[in-house]
C-alpha cells in the first residue's frame, strides 16, 4: 500500500516553455501533497505543501508564479513549471500522506537545454 | 545551526557488517522520527517510523530513538550489496498530513561484496 506515482519521470524541454508533472497517491486518498526539489548529492528541500481544493503554501524563496501547483482531488496534484529556463533543470519529488507520514513518488527528472 | 545534523558520509562497509546511521536534532517539539532509504535518482523510500523513545526492529533494521540526548539511529544488520543507498533521517512535531518533514543530508552507504 500507500504508492505514489509521478509522471513523466523525465523531460528535456526548451528554455521558455513549460512543464506539467503529475503527482497521484495510488491506493490512498491524500489531503495534503507536498512537492520537493532535489539537487545533486543533497537533501530534499521543500518547495510547497499542497492542499486539496486550496492554494498550496510556498516556502520562503520559492516564486509561486514560475512554479503552480494545483491539488484538483484527493489523488491528484501536479506542478508548472513555467517559462523554464536551465536553472531550474533538477529532481523534482512529491509525496503524499493518508495521515500517517510522507510516501515519495519515484521523482521526475527535468532537463531545460 | 541546522535542526536536524547528519553525517553525509560517505560510508563504506565490507557485507555482512552492522551498520550504524545517526542524527542529531535541536528542536524539542520532534516527536515523530523517519527513516527513508534512497537508490540514485529514484524517490525517497519509507523505511521505518517511531515516535517513542527506545528501539523499533523491522528485520534487519532497527530504529532507535533517544528523545533525552535527541538522538537517532539506524542499525542494519547483516549489510548487503543492495542495501547501499543514500539514507535520510527525517522528523516531524506531529503526524498530521500537514505536518512538513525536516530532512536530515542524508549519509551516502556504499556495502562492498
Amino acid at each position: 500500500g500507500a504508492v505514489v506515482s509521478q509522471h513523466p519521470s523525465r523531460v528535456i524541454c526548451k528554455s521558455g516553455t513549460s512543464v506539467k508533472i503529475e503527482c497521484r497517491s495510488l491506493d490512498f486518498q491524500a489531503t495534503t501533497m507536498f512537492w520537493y526539489r532535489q539537487f545533486p548529492k543533497q537533501s530534499l528541500m521543500l518547495m510547497a505543501t499542497s492542499n486539496e481544493g486550496s492554494k498550496a503554501t510556498y516556502e520562503q524563496g520559492v516564486e509561486k508564479d514560475k512554479f503552480l501547483i494545483n491539488h484538483a482531488s484527493l489523488t491528484l496534484s501536479t506542478l508548472t513549471v513555467t517559462s523554464a529556463h536551465p536553472e531550474d533543470s533538477s529532481f523534482y519529488i512529491c509525496s503524499a500522506t493518508p495521515g500517517v507520514t510522507q510516501y515519495f513518488g519515484p521523482g521526475t527528472r527535468l532537463l531545460v537545454l | 545551526q541546522k535542526e536536524v545534523e547528519q553525517d553525509p558520509g560517505p560510508l563504506s562497509v565490507p557485507e555482512g557488517a552492522i551498520v550504524s546511521l545517526n542524527c542529531t536534532y535541536s528542536n524539542s517539539a520532534f516527536q515523530y522520527f523517519m527513516w527513508y532509504r534512497q537508490y540514485s535518482r529514484k524517490g525517497p523510500e519509507l523505511l521505518m517510523y517511531t515516535y517513542s523513545s527506545g528501539n523499533k526492529e523491522d528485520g534487519r533494521f532497527t530504529a532507535q530513538v533517544d528523545k533525552s540526548s535527541k538522538y537517532i539511529s539506524l542499525f542494519i544488520r547483516d549489510s548487503q550489496p543492495s542495501d547501499s543507498a543514500t539514507y535520510l533521517c527525517a522528523m516531524s512535531a506531529s503526524l498530521q498530513g500537514a505536518q512538513k518533514l525536516v530532512f536530515g543530508q542524508g549519509t551516502r552507504l556504499t556495502i562492498n561484496p
